[in-house]
């Protein structure tokens, strides 16, 4: 069974300043890795993907993610945070089959002036 | 273009009462899920379906069923509402076929309360 453990609830950072937003996972096939973002009252929406190649993934609004397998991770980064970051970030796991998700619980992020 | 529509937005039912959450795609996905969301948990799979007349139970299906009896259509039903599934209901469709894809394109939800 796969399983994804985002280590962070909640993340308090400062506007313009680095971040980076914690994400392990549990599979015992190839994975498939996800980086969803959710803002207030809305869908979630696709960030960024890890699915072969690169182990570095760039995705949009300035957000990048690096797949170790090694420590089985895929820890999401950005370098500088705006306001408008102001989200909550799930990771997720696929093993492909019925291209099925499983989430971890989430960490909001906070982006405060 | 659409995307993943959700009806209705918000509902208040109460305890044994039953109703239907309809989602809708026009991206001609093969795949569809439901999934509910609650504070701490991320988001669970409640039930899916890999095409149309097929569906298949996710991790928390207890409680709720589920019919595609069109392929842009994934219905949910409550049976006999309990409030322990006041949630917020999402639902998601992909495509299949290769792993250049995997992606689930996500409704915008919808907040159930059950008193």
């Amino acid at each position: 069974a796969q399983s994804v453990t985002q280590l962070d609830s909640q993340v308090p950072v400062f506007e313009e300043a680095p971040v980076e937003l914690r994400c392990n996972y549990s599979s015992s096939v190839s994975v498939y890795l996800f980086w969803y973002v959710q803002y207030p009252n809305q869908g979630l929406q696709l960030l960024l993907k890890y699915l072969s190649g690169s182990t570095l993934v760039k995705g949009i609004n300035g957000f990048e993610a690096e797949f170790n397998k090694s420590q089985t991770s895929f820890h999401l980064r950005k370098p500088s945070v705006h306001i408008s970051d102001t989200a909550e970030y799930f990771c997720a796991v696929s093993d492909g089959y019925g291209n099925k998700l499983v989430f971890g619980a989430g960490t909001i992020l906070r982006v405060k002036s | 273009n659409a995307g993943v529509t959700q009806t209705p937005k918000f509902r208040v039912l109460k305890t044994g009462q039953s109703m239907t959450l309809l989602c809708a795609q026009d991206m001609n996905h093969e795949y569809m899920y439901w999934y509910r969301q609650d504070p701490g948990m991320g988001l669970r799979l409640i039930h899916y379906s890999v095409g149309e007349g097929t569906t298949a139970k996710g991790e928390v299906p207890d409680g709720y069923n589920v019919s595609r009896l069109k392929k842009q259509n994934f219905l949910l039903g409550l049976e006999s509402a309990a409030p322990s599934q006041t949630s917020v209901y999402f639902c998601a469709s992909s495509s299949p076929g290769t792993t250049l894809t995997l992606e689930q394109y996500f409704g915008p939800g919808t907040r159930l309360t059950v008193t």
